[in-house]
C-alpha cells in the first residue's frame, strides 16, 4: 500500500507555545490529505481537509485560527495547532490516499501533550 | 449523511480461532466503500480491507473477509485464525466513492486474542 509518513511522533510543549506537524506522502501525489484528532479509547474525529493550493475546508465546531493547515505541495501537508494548551493535548492523524484509488492511508500518528 | 454503528462491547477470541467484528451503516448515497482498520496500541492505523457498494464479491484479504449485506446495510469483518498480534482496536468506515472523498468512522470496537 501507499506510504505516509507523519513527524513528529511524539511532541511535548509549553502552553501558549505553536507545534507544527508534518504529514507527507511518500510514494504518490496527493491533492487532498486528511486530519483527524483522536481521545483515548474513543473514534477519529474529522478536523479539515487539506487541498492543495488553496484553503483547507474545517469541519464544524473546529476553529480554523487554532488549527492552520498548510498543503504546499502535493506530498506535504502541515498542522500548526497554535498557541497550544493543555485542552488541544490529544493524538492527531492524517490521512491520504492516491487520486486513482478510494483507499486512504495514515501516518503514524502524532501524540501532542501541552503542560 | 452517512454513518456507521459498531455496537459490540469488547471481543475475546482464542487464539487460532475466528471472529466476526460487526459493522452497520447508513447512508443516502447510492455508491459508496466500505473499509475496515486496525488500531494497534502503537496508535497507526492500518488500512485492512475495502468493499465497493457495486462489488458482486465479498472482499477478502488473507485472513481478513467482509461479509457484506447490502439489503441489511451490514459490512462485518471475519477474521480467521487469529494470531495475537490481532489485539487492537478496529474500526468500520464509510465513504463516498469519489477518489479522496472523506472517511466517516464508527466508535471502534476492541479485540483481544487469549493464547
Amino acid at each position: 500500500g501507499a506510504v505516509v509518513s507523519q513527524h513528529p511522533s511524539w511532541v511535548i510543549c509549553k502552553s501558549g507555545t505553536s507545534v507544527k506537524i508534518e504529514c507527507r506522502s511518500l510514494d504518490f501525489q496527493a491533492t487532498t490529505m486528511f486530519w483527524y484528532r483522536q481521545f483515548p479509547k474513543q473514534s477519529l474525529m474529522l478536523m479539515a481537509t487539506s487541498n492543495e493550493g488553496s484553503k483547507a475546508t474545517y469541519e464544524q465546531g473546529v476553529e480554523k485560527d487554532k488549527f492552520l493547515i498548510n498543503h504546499a505541495s502535493l506530498t506535504l501537508s502541515t498542522l500548526t495547532v497554535t498557541s497550544a494548551h493543555p485542552e488541544d493535548s490529544s493524538f492527531y492523524i492524517c490521512s491520504a490516499g492516491p487520486q486513482e484509488g478510494n483507499i486512504q492511508y495514515f501516518g503514524a500518528g502524532t501524540r501532542l501533550s501541552v503542560l | 449523511a452517512q454513518k456507521i454503528t459498531q455496537t459490540q462491547p469488547g471481543m475475546f477470541v482464542q487464539e487460532k480461532e475466528a471472529v466476526t467484528l460487526d459493522c452497520t451503516y447508513d447512508t443516502s448515497d447510492p455508491s459508496y466503500g466500505l473499509f475496515w482498520y486496525k488500531q494497534p496500541s502503537s496508535g497507526e492505523m492500518i488500512f485492512l480491507i475495502y468493499q465497493g457498494s457495486y462489488d458482486q464479491q465479498n472482499a477478502t484479504e488473507g485472513r481478513y473477509s467482509l461479509n457484506f449485506q447490502k439489503a441489511r446495510k451490514s459490512a462485518n469483518l471475519v477474521i480467521s485464525a487469529s494470531q495475537l498480534g490481532d489485539s487492537a482496536m478496529y474500526f468500520c468506515a464509510i465513504s463516498g466513492t469519489g477518489a479522496n472523498s472523506k472517511l466517516t468512522f464508527g466508535k471502534g470496537i476492541t479485540l483481544s486474542v487469549r493464547p
